[in-house]
């Protein structure tokens, strides 16, 4: 099936930091990837719609100047964490949408734990 | 608005017990229906997938069916393990509305024991 990879898996940084998650699509081109937050306990909140080639979609209450997104590729989108705060420690989860005829199956990466000392 | 309704958990069973969590869904076009799970500290995996009514995903020993007439997804599965012990969400994609993105329930925990 369809593997998405994340790195880092965890990540430990200092307050005013910035942070790079990398989401990748192993064995598949995904024009579009999802970016996700989940607080402990609770579901997935929808960050970002990534595209490839364009500027990505951010939802309602999300700072896109704080939370950067690139899909250079069709195989790869970043999140960076500009200038972090320990209220962006999180999950954050990646997904890849993998076009098949008559579906619309989002593949996930394993996460990556984000902690801002 | 697309939404999903899920049973609240968390949900604990002895080994080999039944298992069913409920899932309804509100959508305005014809969504395709997902069940993923999340094992501890990791990301979501899909379990199972429906696009139609009528149709039956299943994958593991569980199994869905997308029943329109009420609008449900529920999972089940015959004889739990310990080893399904994991949070489950049901989740709806509806391309009609032109939302890319998935609708995610809550989560349900489930907890086997031995």
């Amino acid at each position: 099936g369809a593997v998405v990879s994340q790195h880092p898996s965890r990540v430990i940084c200092k307050s005013g930091t910035s942070v790079k998650i990398e989401c990748r699509s192993l064995d598949f081109q995904a024009t579009t990837m999802f970016w996700y937050r989940q607080f402990p306990k609770q579901s997935l909140m929808l960050m970002a719609t990534s595209n490839e080639g364009s500027k990505a979609t951010y939802e309602q209450g999300v700072e896109k100047d704080k939370f950067l997104i690139n899909h250079a590729s069709l195989t790869l989108s970043t999140l960076t964490v500009t200038s972090a705060h320990p209220e962006d420690s999180s999950f954050y989860i990646c997904s890849a949408r993998d076009w098949v005829a008559g579906s619309n199956t989002q593949y996930f990466g394993p996460g990556t734990r984000l902690t801002v000392l | 608005g697309d939404s999903v309704t899920q049973m609240e958990g968390p949900v604990t069973l002895s080994e080999e017990a039944f298992l069913t969590i409920n899932c309804t869904y509100t959508a305005t076009g014809y969504p395709s229906l997902f069940w993923y799970v999340q094992y501890p500290g990791e990301g979501l995996q899909l379990l199972l997938k429906a696009t139609k009514a009528d149709d039956k995903g299943s994958n593991k020993g569980f199994e869905a069916t997308y029943r329109k007439e009420t609008t449900s997804f529920h999972l089940e599965k015959g004889s739990v393990q310990v080893s399904d012990s994991a949070v489950y969400f049901c989740a709806l994609s509806d391309l009609q509305t032109g939302a890319n993105n998935l609708f995610f329930g809550t989560g349900t925990r489930l907890t086997v024991i031995p």
